[in-house]
């Protein structure tokens, strides 16, 4: 188990449903990030956050919508999403923007 | 905009046996760390190994090492004595640029055989 833990592990939810995607670190990092991860693409960097500031949106639709109220926590809020969005959502961390992360185990969201 | 190609979508390899994972990245800049990540089917992305572009020797870690070739571009992944628990999806990427983004390569599926 690595220092990166994500809630909930798998989700299921409705195109109208309204949920949260949450990541803890406990490894004192002070960059966090979200990737997406679908079957046969590359992992897709979604959000970074450094020092709780958003310093990067990799064109994101605005049904993901991500907050970082303190440099161990990360959500991704989740809204009216499409069936396309239905893939692997990994958290990691890193001490500096730029460090080797560590990565949490992921959600597996699937969006009926 | 930096690129990773990782040209093999699958491999596989005899226990025991040595294996090399190939990766090869385009960037401008002179300073910049390359990675190599391992996803087993648990899906905890774990990392293997890191190499600084600025280091001429290449990086160890106990049976992985890779081969970095700063002037090619290219920075393979050696694991030798393979063993049936190395058996995972296999990432190349890439960190640089004024942000020191992580660019990942499409990844390299690991079979090994007993």
């Amino acid at each position: 188990e690595t220092g990166v833990t994500q809630t909930p592990r798998h989700l299921v939810m409705g195109m109208t449903n309204k949920k949260s995607l949450k990541c803890e670190q406990h490894l004192g990092h002070n960059a966090m990030y979200w990737y997406k991860q679908s079957a046969k693409k590359p992992l897709e960097l979604m959000f970074v956050y450094n020092f709780k500031e958003q310093t990067e949106n990799n064109s994101v639709p605005s049904r993901f919508s991500p907050e970082c109220p303190n440099s161990s926590h990360l959500f991704l809020h989740l809204h009216t999403l499409q069936p396309e969005d239905s893939a692997l959502y990994l958290c990691a961390s890193s001490l500096r923007q730029g460090d080797e992360q560590f990565f949490g185990p992921g959600t597996r969201l699937t969006v009926l | 905009a930096q690129t990773v190609t990782q040209s093999q979508p699958e491999m596989s390899v005899q226990e025991a046996e040595t294996v090399t994972l190939s990766c090869t990245y385009d960037t401008s800049e002179s300073d910049y760390y390359l990675f190599w990540y391992k996803q087993p089917p648990s899906r905890q992305m774990i990392l293997v190994i890191r190499q600084e572009a600025y280091k001429q020797q290449n990086a160890t870690e106990n049976r992985f090492s890779v081969n970095f070739q700063k002037a090619a571009k290219s920075f393979s992944l050696k694991i030798s004595d393979s063993q049936l628990g190395d058996a995972a999806m296999y990432f190349c990427a890439y960190g640089g640029g004024s942000n020191y983004k992580l660019t990942f390569g499409k990844g390299t599926l690991l079979t090994v055989n007993p």
